[in-house]
């Protein structure tokens, strides 16, 4: 079964605007974390967040945010104000003791920030 | 900054041949791991590595090796390369961490090399 589910292949996002990348996962610890990277064509996989299940608040890293809602087990991704640079790749990641604190990766969502 | 690099970018080969991946951290971190990502599939995990000369088998390892001498250095081997092996090889390196497990924090990754088998 599929561990993190990223529906969205890929989003349009116009320069400034904020952005939301939705993440659904499963599992069924009450004890995991979730990550979201981002990987620009140059293939480098960059740590953006970390949200805890624990952590009573989402986690913000300037202008990305994490939506993270546990009862619908989702951690959406939110990038405010839009740059030409953050067109990329991004995936959404989880770490769960039942699966030895493996990563489990979402097949990703292209962003493309237009002019 | 945490600095993971890989040997190559971009690597071609041919059926049949045998393959390193070079992969060196300067973090002095326990853990190292080694992914590929195909597209529509993400990221899967072939070895990981949380010491000196231990390794541990990751979701695909069939068909691939690894070596790890040096705490700093963590190799990915195809022992006889496939076309089915063509993919983009990422490693990564992460702490233990206060948590003490082995899977430890975050989890920093280098450039990636990208590998066509023909």
């Amino acid at each position: 079964a599929q561990k993190i589910t990223q529906t969205q292949p890929g989003m349009f996002v116009q320069e400034k605007e904020a952005v939301t990348l939705d993440c659904t996962y499963d599992t069924s610890d009450q004890s995991y974390g979730l990550f979201w990277y981002k990987q620009p064509s140059s293939g480098e996989m960059i740590f953006l967040i970390y949200q805890g299940s624990y952590d009573e608040q989402n986690a913000t890293e300037g202008r990305y945010s994490l939506n993270f809602q546990k009862a619908r087990k989702s951690a959406n991704l939110v990038i405010s104000a839009s740059q030409l640079g953050d067109s990329a790749m991004y995936f959404c990641a989880m770490r769960e003791p039942s699966n030895d604190y493996k990563l489990s990766f979402g097949a990703g969502t292209t962003v493309t920030v237009r002019a | 900054d945490v600095k993971v690099t890989q040997s190559s970018r971009y690597l071609v080969k041919r059926t049949g041949e045998k393959v390193f991946l070079e992969c060196v951290q300067d973090m002095d971190h326990e853990n190292m791991f080694w992914y590929r990502q195909d597209p529509g599939l993400g990221l899967r995990l072939i070895y990981f590595s949380y010491d000196v000369k231990m390794k541990e088998k990751g979701d695909i390892p069939e068909g691939y090796s690894v070596s790890r001498e040096k705490k700093e250095r963590f190799s990915l081997i195809l022992e006889s390369a496939s076309t089915n092996q063509t993919s983009m090889y990422l490693c990564a390196s992460s702490f233990t961490g206060t948590s003490g497990h082995h899977w430890g924090e975050t989890q920093y990754f280098g450039p990636g090399t990208r590998l066509l088998v023909l």
